[in-house]
C-alpha cells in the first residue's frame, strides 16, 4: 500500500560527525518529497524538499538524495551539532492525490557531545 | 512574518465534551491541512481545505469530526463527544503552492 517508512528508528552520532537518515517509500507515483525536523513538544519544521525530477539537492549543511529506482530517500547532515537532536520525518506527496503528505514513522537522532 | 498559529496549545476535555482547535495560516497562504500525531508515531493526514471549501477529507473519521475554513477567521477542527482515543497532538499546516509549514500543534488530552 502507500506508505513511507524509515529504516532505523534511532540514530546516535558524535558531535561533528556526518549523519545519514534513510527513508523508503512505496508509491512510484510520488513526485515530491520533504524532510521535516521535529523537536520535543514542537511542530514539524521544514528542512529541505526535492522533486522527483531531481536526484540531489543541497541546503545549508543538509543534502537530500533521491533514488527513484529503489524508491529510497536520504537526508545527510554535515558536521552534526547537538541542536540537530530531534526526530526526523520524511514525507511524500503522491501525484494527482491533492496536497496531502504521507509521513514515515520518524528517526530519532541523538548527538553526543 | 508570523508563522502558522494554533490555539489552544493544550486542551483537556472529559469524555463526551466537544473540542475546538483553531489554526491561523501563514499570511498569504490559502491552503490549510490538519494532521494527527499519536505518541511516537508519524503524522497522519486528516483533511485539506481552501477558503470555504473542503478539498480532501479522506483521512477524517466519518463521525464526530468536522473541519471548516471560513472566508474570514481561522480554520477550525471540531471533535464532538470526545473519547479517550482522540487524545493526540493535532497539527495544522498551511501552504501557498506546495510546501507545507506547520504550526506548534494542539495537544488534546481526554480524561
Amino acid at each position: 500500500g502507500e506508505s513511507v517508512g524509515l529504516h532505523l528508528p534511532t540514530l546516535s552520532v558524535q558531535e561533528g560527525d556526518n549523519s545519514i537518515i534513510n527513508c523508503a517509500y512505496s508509491n512510484s507515483a510520488s513526485d515530491y518529497f520533504i524532510w521535516y525536523k521535529q523537536e520535543s513538544g514542537k511542530g514539524p519544521q521544514f528542512i529541505i524538499d526535492i522533486r522527483s525530477n531531481m536526484d540531489k539537492r543541497q541546503g545549508q549543511r543538509v543534502t537530500v538524495l533521491l533514488n527513484k529506482t529503489v524508491k529510497h530517500l536520504s537526508l545527510q547532515i554535515a558536521a552534526t551539532q547537538p541542536g540537530d537532536s530531534a526526530v526526523y520525518f520524511c514525507a511524500e506527496n503522491v501525484r494527482n492525490q491533492g496536497g496531502k503528505l504521507i509521513f514515515g514513522q520518524g528517526t530519532e537522532l541523538s548527538v553526543k557531545p | 512574518n508570523a508563522g502558522v498559529m494554533q490555539n489552544p496549545r493544550h486542551l483537556v476535555r472529559r469524555r463526551g465534551q466537544e473540542a475546538r482547535l483553531r489554526c491561523s495560516p501563514m499570511k498569504g497562504h490559502s491552503h490549510v491541512y490538519w494532521y494527527r500525531q499519536l505518541p511516537e508515531e508519524g503524522l497522519k493526514f486528516m483533511v485539506y481545505l481552501q477558503k470555504e471549501n473542503i478539498i480532501d477529507e479522506s483521512g477524517m473519521p466519518k463521525e464526530r469530526f468536522s473541519a471548516e475554513f471560513p472566508k474570514e477567521g481561522p480554520s477550525i477542527l471540531r471533535i464532538q463527544q470526545v473519547v479517550r482515543g482522540d487524545s493526540a497532538a493535532y497539527f495544522c499546516a498551511s501552504s501557498d503552492i506546495e510546501t507545507q509549514y506547520f504550526g506548534p500543534g494542539t495537544r488534546l488530552l481526554v480524561l
